[in-house]
């Protein structure tokens, strides 16, 4: 069975701080994909990144990187200088065996104050 | 612009009947997927399509029924047999089933059953 366990529920920091997000993922595949998506207030999941199970090079990508690392089963999400628009529910996903659908974490609200 | 519509943004039924959740893209995405959303759960898998005609359930399907008449149209109906409609309602498409390509998401219909 597929599962994606966010530990963190919520997270509050002030504004240019350092946060990192935690994900922890089971799969007895070999083969298999990770995403992150960001939930604004608006609601609309948008999009932040995919990692292959075969590709575990750390990816950064502005203030944003992400440390994938198979031994712990991890795919963390760092913010850098953290700002009040990075305000959202972060969700991290795994796409199952056979590529069909994405199982979704629980999420983790991340509140940025100024 | 290309996209996903869901409308609308807002909705309220009594109990007992039966209500449709809009979801159009004008993406040429092959499949559509509908996710429920609940505080502090994540996002839930209800039904899927990967061809127009063909749907699949996901993993919270009972209550709910759906169509795909049109490759860009999957509209998700909510019936009385639904015991805790009450929820955020996310539409999703991708070019094909699952694949490595990201989902992309809809702004979201909140649905309130009183």
């Amino acid at each position: 069975a597929q599962k994606v366990t966010q530990a963190q529920t919520e997270i509050s920091v002030v504004e240019k701080e350092d946060v990192t997000l935690d994900c922890v993922y089971e799969t007895r595949d070999t083969t298999y994909y990770l995403f992150w998506y960001k939930q604004p207030p608006s609601g609309e999941l948008v999009f932040l990144i995919r990692r292959n199970s075969f590709d575990e090079q750390n990816e950064i990508s502005g203030r944003y990187s992400w440390n994938f690392q198979k031994s712990t089963s991890s795919f963390n999400f760092t913010i850098t200088a953290s700002q009040v628009v990075d305000s959202a529910v972060y969700f991290c996903a795994l796409l199952n065996s056979g590529y069909s659908t994405l199982t979704f974490g629980k999420g983790t609200m991340l509140l940025v104050s100024p | 612009d290309g996209g996903i519509t869901q409308s609308p943004k807002y909705l309220f039924r009594k109990e007992g009947q039966n209500v449709t959740l809009s979801c159009e893209q004008n993406l040429n995405h092959d499949a559509m997927y509908w996710y429920r959303q609940d505080p502090g759960q994540g996002l839930r898998l209800i039904y899927y399509s990967q061809i127009v005609n063909d749907f699949q359930k996901g993993d919270i399907a009972e209550g709910y029924s759906v169509s795909r008449e049109k490759k860009e149209s999957f509209p998700l109906t909510v019936t009385s047999a639904q015991k805790n409609p009450t929820a955020f309602y996310l539409c999703a498409s991708s070019m094909l089933l699952g694949a490595i390509n990201e989902q992309y998401f809809g702004p979201g219909t909140r649905l309130t059953v009183t």
